[in-house]
């Protein structure tokens, strides 16, 4: 069945550090691929997505490329912040009877200054 | 637009105690969800509804009941609480396209005791 793996966590960088965020997924056809951040106290938010291969999704200096080759979707910041320390998940939808979506376990970030 | 409300944020049930729990949407979504995060886990579907009148099970359903009477309202209920039940609860919406990602509510934090 369709599943998505994520880096294990947690994840400690210091400000200004490059960080990279592994996802795989294993689905039939071509998902719809997602992160979501999740800051502590709240609940999920779109962070930025990609809707087919070799899309790239980008938002807030987080990005991720569509790797259908690979079947991958890492995500990548150049510089994080301190306001960076989050939960971060991957997941992937596919157009079922409802509207599936498979979540990563998630990812946790703390970034110190 | 206030998105997805949930409520309450926190509630702390005695064993065989019964509760609901309320989500609310002002986005129209025909899509609804709800889902259990354990401590350092993932998202784990429980009930999911297609649009008014319709609902369904999802991966981790025992235990839990919902209704659908409209479009914006997706009650979850709790009849029996148990220990195994703490947890937090997210509720979400979207309009129930593969490629839109989906909209989450606050969260209730839920203690049974």
């Amino acid at each position: 069945g369709d599943s998505v793996t994520q880096m294990e966590g947690p994840v400690t960088l210091s400000e200004e550090a490059f960080l990279t965020i592994n996802c795989t997924y294993t689905a039939t056809g071509y998902p719809s691929l997602f992160w979501y951040v999740q800051y502590p106290g709240e609940g999920l938010q779109l962070l930025l997505k990609a809707t087919k291969a070799d899309d790239k999704g980008s938002n807030k200096g987080f990005e991720a490329t569509y790797r259908k080759e690979t079947t991958s979707f890492h995500l990548e910041k150049g510089s994080v912040q301190v306001s960076d320390s989050a939960v971060y998940f991957c997941a992937l939808s596919r157009k079922t009877s409802y509207d599936k979506v498979i979540f990563g376990p998630g990812t946790s970030l703390s970034v110190i200054p | 637009n206030a998105g997805v409300t949930q409520t309450p944020k926190f509630r702390i049930l005695k064993i065989g105690q019964s509760m609901t729990l309320q989500c609310a949407q002002d986005m129209n979504h025909n899509y609804m969800y709800w889902y259990r995060q354990d401590p350092g886990m993932g998202l784990k579907l429980i009930y999911y509804s297609v649009g008014a009148g319709i609902t369904d099970k999802g991966e981790v359903p025992n235990g839990y009941n919902v209704s659908r009477s409209t479009t914006e309202d997706f009650p979850l209920r709790l009849e029996l609480a148990a220990p195994s039940q703490t947890s937090v609860y997210f509720c979400a919406s979207n309009t129930g396209q593969s490629y839109n990602e989906q909209f989450f509510g606050p969260g209730t934090r839920l203690t049974v005791l």
